[in-house]
């Protein structure tokens, strides 16, 4: 295992369609997190899952979105209707949560073009 | 709410030289861990160094430290020797000891080191 991986890497959409991204994370790792990144800013955070269970959402996860961790190992994000401001970079990054704050190793990302 | 903030859009350094990346934050929390990362050029974002605000000692990894001053909510980062390795987009990170452990990010400081 070599880190977290996310596919596709580059993804480029008409606006109204829909789109699917999946992060996998390190395998050991019991909790995963969902990050969006717009140019000149630093990563949001969206969502994140402790095993399966998806256990917050910020706002910013408007019902368009959808993620899901079937399994308690990869994770998908959908998202719905793709509007042009969804364009952005989405990372995942996956971490041991034993107790307090760990390391949260991340992804390559996934960039999104919306036209 | 946990805001960071980091005022240095962009900086350069020459090579060999030593440079200190500021930031600061806001939160009411009182047990809580500060990070860096480091996201080069299209590369994934790798943590450089992380501090628990319940230590006074400041960390120190190789040629990276921080100047950590709890009271004055500042958690600057100071790079020694700078390499051209170096080049890259540094996020501070704020992470509560609490709940989700989700970052709260920065908007990013890209540094240039010049040969």
């Amino acid at each position: 295992d070599t880190g977290v991986s996310q596919n596709p890497r580059h993804k480029i959409t008409k606006r109204g369609q829909n789109v699917t991204f999946r992060c996998d994370p390190i395998s050991e790792h019991n909790r995963l997190y969902w990050y969006r990144q717009t140019l000149g800013q630093g990563p949001e955070f969206l969502t994140y899952f402790q095993n399966e269970a998806q256990l917050e959402k910020s706002r910013l996860l408007s019902d368009r979105f959808s993620a899901e961790r079937p399994k308690g190992s990869f994770s998908t994000l959908e998202i719905q209707r793709t509007e042009q401001g969804d364009s952005a970079m989405y990372l995942c990054a996956s971490s041991l949560y034993l107790s307090g704050g760990g390391e949260q190793f991340f992804g390559p990302g996934t960039r999104l073009t919306v036209l | 709410a946990q805001t960071v903030t980091q005022s240095q859009p962009e900086m350069s350094v020459q090579e060999a030289e030593t440079v200190t990346l500021s930031c600061t934050y806001d939160t009411s929390e009182n047990n809580y861990y500060l990070f860096w990362y480091k996201q080069p050029p299209s590369r994934q974002m790798i943590l450089v160094i992380r501090q628990e605000a319940y230590k006074q000692q400041n960390a120190t990894e190789n040629r990276f430290s921080v100047n950590f001053q709890k009271a004055a909510k500042s958690f600057s980062l100071k790079i020694s020797d700078s390499q051209l390795g170096d080049t890259a987009m540094y996020f501070c990170a704020f992470m509560k000891h609490v709940a989700g452990n989700q970052f709260y990010f920065g908007t990013g400081t890209s540094l240039t080191v010049i040969p």
